[in-house]
């Protein structure tokens, strides 16, 4: 069964700092990972796909990395601004049992002070 | 382009009341259609799943039911509600087949049972 964890489960930074969030799962057989952001009291946006074949995938300042062998896979947000502050959710369905369940981590809360 | 739609955004129910809520996804055909629930403190949790009209998943046993009467219709219901099913609830649709795609998400329905 695939268990999905993501340290720190909060994060407090100043504005302006680069910072990592890490995702790892128990389960390497994956399709892809998923990550998405989800502000208080909203539903989920996703962020980033990183394909099962895919090392890495960015979009602005954000940059993910997928290591299926070791089952990690981290967010690194450069450049932080008040506005990324949000919980961050990472995603991965197992390939094994059914690619339709997204199994997701509990979320790390970024905060960026300003 | 794609949308999902549920409502209500907020609900308070009493206990032993029946619940409905809705979710329906337009732009697309045949997708795969998920509730989730997000308790205080506590990851996101599959409840139910479907990769077809009429076809329903169950992941966890519990008061709640699922029903997709129609191909881009999918329906949370309770006959009872308990004090327990308090929660945000959260639908989200991905292309069917779903291995290498992305998951999107409704902005979520906070039910308050009292």
């Amino acid at each position: 069964k695939q268990e999905v964890t993501q340290i720190p489960a909060a994060l407090s930074v100043p504005e302006g700092e680069n910072l990592v969030l890490n995702c790892s799962f128990t389960d390497s057989a994956i399709y892809n990972l998923q990550w998405f952001r989800q502000d208080p009291g909203k539903g989920l946006t996703s962020l980033l796909l990183i394909q099962s074949s895919q090392r890495e995938q960015t979009s602005g300042r954000l940059n993910a990395s997928l290591d299926k062998s070791s089952g990690r896979s981290t967010l690194y947000i450069a450049a932080s601004q008040p506005g990324d502050s949000a919980t961050y959710l990472c995603a991965a369905p197992p390939s094994r049992g059914g690619s339709e369940k997204l199994v997701f981590g509990k979320g790390t809360k970024l905060t960026v002070n300003p | 382009s794609q949308t999902i739609h549920q409502w209500p955004a907020t609900l308070v129910q009493p206990v032993g009341s029946p619940l409905s809520l809705e979710c329906t996804v337009e732009g697309t055909s045949n997708p795969n259609l998920y509730w989730y629930r997000q308790a205080a403190g506590r990851g996101l949790q599959l409840l139910f799943y479907s990769v077809g009209i009429g076809q329903i998943s169950s992941e966890v046993p519990q008061n709640l039911s699922a029903s997709r009467p129609q191909d881009r219709q999918f329906i949370l219901s309770s006959k009872k509600l308990l004090l327990s099913d308090s929660g945000f609830y959260l639908c989200a649709w991905s292309p069917n087949p779903a291995m290498n795609t992305e998951a999107f998400f409704g902005q979520g329905t906070r039910l308050t049972v009292v």
